[in-house]
Parts: structure tokens; sequence; C-alpha cells
């Protein structure tokens, strides 16, 4: 089973309106990371958080992580057409110096003008 | 620098045959990473290479498999295509490993007839 888990799947609001995504794991982590993905493209990296971090910011997105809880959040505030995308919560597992980098299933967020 | 580059960008191939995919990651980054994502099963891990050894694969049959070069880049093949591999395909980049941002390329999406 997948390592993130992320609610809600969908979710529409309109320009202006803040954002939140939700993610989930299921074992110790290092570091969570969030990824940004526009219609079916590559992904684009918005923010890693660390394990021994509660809350980090970056322009109009917060990302707070609760690793008593194993989730993470995404707030994207004052939402704008242009973030309409899918966003993905990842997570490494790390073991013989490799590892998987497993993600959720994503939230497709659809922002309207 | 320049980012993460995929070729080709597009593909159709028809069940049986076989397909190569390149990947060359940015200048400097010694890990690369590949992912299938489709719409039912979402993003998924397929291997990651350091300094031209597979460190890890995910759960797909050896008709996945790949390779990297002493300058880093990367390639992935597919033998035997299926209908079912009819996806896009992604790779990504990193400094050293999978618990650190990931760059990743625009994809190779892949169609399988």
């Amino acid at each position: 089973s997948q390592q993130g888990e992320e609610d809600p799947q969908a979710l529409s609001i309109q320009e202006g309106e803040n954002a939140t995504m939700n993610c989930s794991y299921k074992t110790s982590i290092n570091n969570l990371q969030w990824y940004r993905q526009n219609s079916g493209r590559g992904l684009v990296h918005l923010i890693l958080i660390r394990s021994n971090e509660r809350e980090k910011h970056s322009g109009r997105l917060r990302v707070t992580l609760d690793t008593s809880k194993k989730s993470s959040s995404l707030l994207i505030t004052a939402s704008r057409a242009a973030d309409t995308a899918s966003y993905f919560c990842a997570t490494a597992l790390i073991y013989n110096q490799g590892g998987k980098l497993i993600f959720g299933q994503g939230t497709e967020l659809s922002v309207k003008p | 620098k320049a980012g993460v580059t995929q070729t080709p960008r597009y593909l159709i191939k028809t069940r049986g045959q076989q397909v190569t995919l390149s990947c060359s990651p940015i200048s400097g980054h010694r890990s690369v990473s590949w992912y299938q994502q489709t719409p039912g099963q979402g993003l998924q891990f397929l291997f990651e290479y350091f300094s031209e050894t597979q460190r890890n694969k995910g759960n797909f049959p050896g008709r996945f498999s790949g390779r990297q070069f002493s300058n880093s880049r990367s390639e992935m093949n597919v033998s035997t295509l299926e209908l079912g591999d009819s996806a896009l395909y992604l790779c990504a980049s990193s400094l050293e490993n999978l618990d650190e941002t990931q760059y990743f390329g625009p994809g190779t999406r892949l169609l399988v007839l």
C-alpha cells in the first residue's frame, strides 16, 4: 500500500479563497516533500519540511508536519487560477543507501476565477 | 543550470515491442529515479540509480529495466510492451539521494496500442 494518503481527492474553490490539502503517511520519515503537477506534466517541487520542523512557509504556501500523527498539511492562501493543478506529498523510504520515493494519490485543486 | 530533460516526449508503440526512454539529469546530480504515472495507480516508483548502480527497484516486472551512464544520464527500457504500460514516465534527479529535493523532467508519454 502507498506510504502517503491525501485528502481531499479533489477540491474546487474560488479565487482568493484558501485551499488546504492533507497528507498522511505510515512510517518514520526524515522529511516530507510537496510537489505540484500541472495537467500531466512534470512535477515541480514546492516545499521540503524536515521531521524536526513543525511548520514552514514559502510565499503563499504554508506546510505543517505532525510526526506524532504522521500527517502533514499544505495551505495555499489567497489562491489564484494559476494554482489549478494536482498536489502530491512524497516521503522517502531510505534503506541500503538507496530507497524509494512514495507519493500520495494527490489532491486535484481547481481554482475558479 | 539546465533542467532535467527527457526524450522522446511522446511515443506510440504496439504490443510486444520494446521502448527505450532517456533522461539527462541536472549537471552535478548523481541520483536519477524513474516513475510511472497512470490514472489508476498514480505515481509509482520504478527505480533509482546512483553512480551507475541501481540502488533500488519498485514493484515492477523484469520487463522494466534501466541503466545509468558515467555522465549520470539514464535510460529505462520496457520490453514486450503491454497495453497497461501506457503511462506518463517521469524521471527526476537530485544530488545524492531520494531524501532531498527532486527535480523532475517533463515526462515521456507512452501509448501502447
